[in-house]
């Protein structure tokens, strides 16, 4: 079983709906819980960043980490295509190393 | 936010050359870099860790010998890919850590590396 587990996808939803991304986790010392967004043949760029458990919202993103289940969701609202990418989960214990989810590739089509 | 920045783009090179791989960090000094390969649908795998003023720590399975790194500065980290073959082909990446205590990562545009 790999550390952190994430659907590849892809998940294609329309312009407007609601997204959201799951990562399952095995590393009950994960503390710390990050989202990136990386657009094809780029490199990732953060978009969220949580510690422990709880809600962070940001704009149309809301990132949410259960560790009692070690699942973490983000959610998009109002999604647009421009949010057409790949999100990788990333999280760590509490060095700057991260352990990343493979990516869920997004489309949203208009 | 701090930005990195990554030298070639892309690059092809033949089976048997040598490529070195530019990684800067254009706003801010970082005394760690991390290098990572990504293949397709695949996710980042840590290759090494670059320290400026010594040596780099590689991860298990990644051979020093054949990917050298050398951290010259703050600001600047390389790869180099030794005797490349077309295994080696894919999308290296670098990043920089964060600062104030978070740990976020700042990432380069990624090189895209192919070997004929």
């Amino acid at each position: 079983q790999k550390e952190v587990e994430q659907d590849p996808g892809p998940l294609s939803v329309p312009e407007g709906a609601i997204v959201s991304l799951n990562c399952t986790y095995s590393n009950s010392a994960f503390q710390y819980f990050m989202w990136y967004r990386q657009y094809s043949r780029k490199g990732p760029e953060l978009l969220m960043y949580t510690y422990s458990s709880g809600n962070k919202e940001d704009g149309r993103f809301t990132a949410q980490v259960d560790k009692s289940s070690k699942y973490i969701s983000l959610f998009i609202r109002d999604s647009q295509p421009s949010d057409s990418a790949t999100y990788l989960c990333a999280m760590t214990p509490g060095s700057y190393i991260p352990t990343f989810g493979r990516g869920t590739s997004l489309i949203v089509h208009p | 936010g701090a930005v990195v920045s990554q030298h070639p783009s892309r690059v092809i090179c033949k089976s048997g050359t040598s490529v070195k791989i530019e990684c800067r960090s254009l706003d801010f000094q970082a005394t760690t870099m991390f290098w990572y390969r990504q293949f397709p649908k695949q996710s980042l795998m840590l290759m090494a860790t670059s320290n400026e003023g010594s040596k780099a720590t590689y991860e298990q399975g990644v051979e020093k010998d054949k990917f050298l790194i050398n951290h010259a500065s703050l600001t600047l980290s390389t790869l180099t890919v030794t005797s490349a073959h077309p295994e080696d082909s894919s999308f290296y990446i670098c990043s920089a850590p964060g600062t104030g205590g978070s740990y976020e990562q700042y990432f380069g545009p990624g090189t895209r590396l192919t070997v004929t």
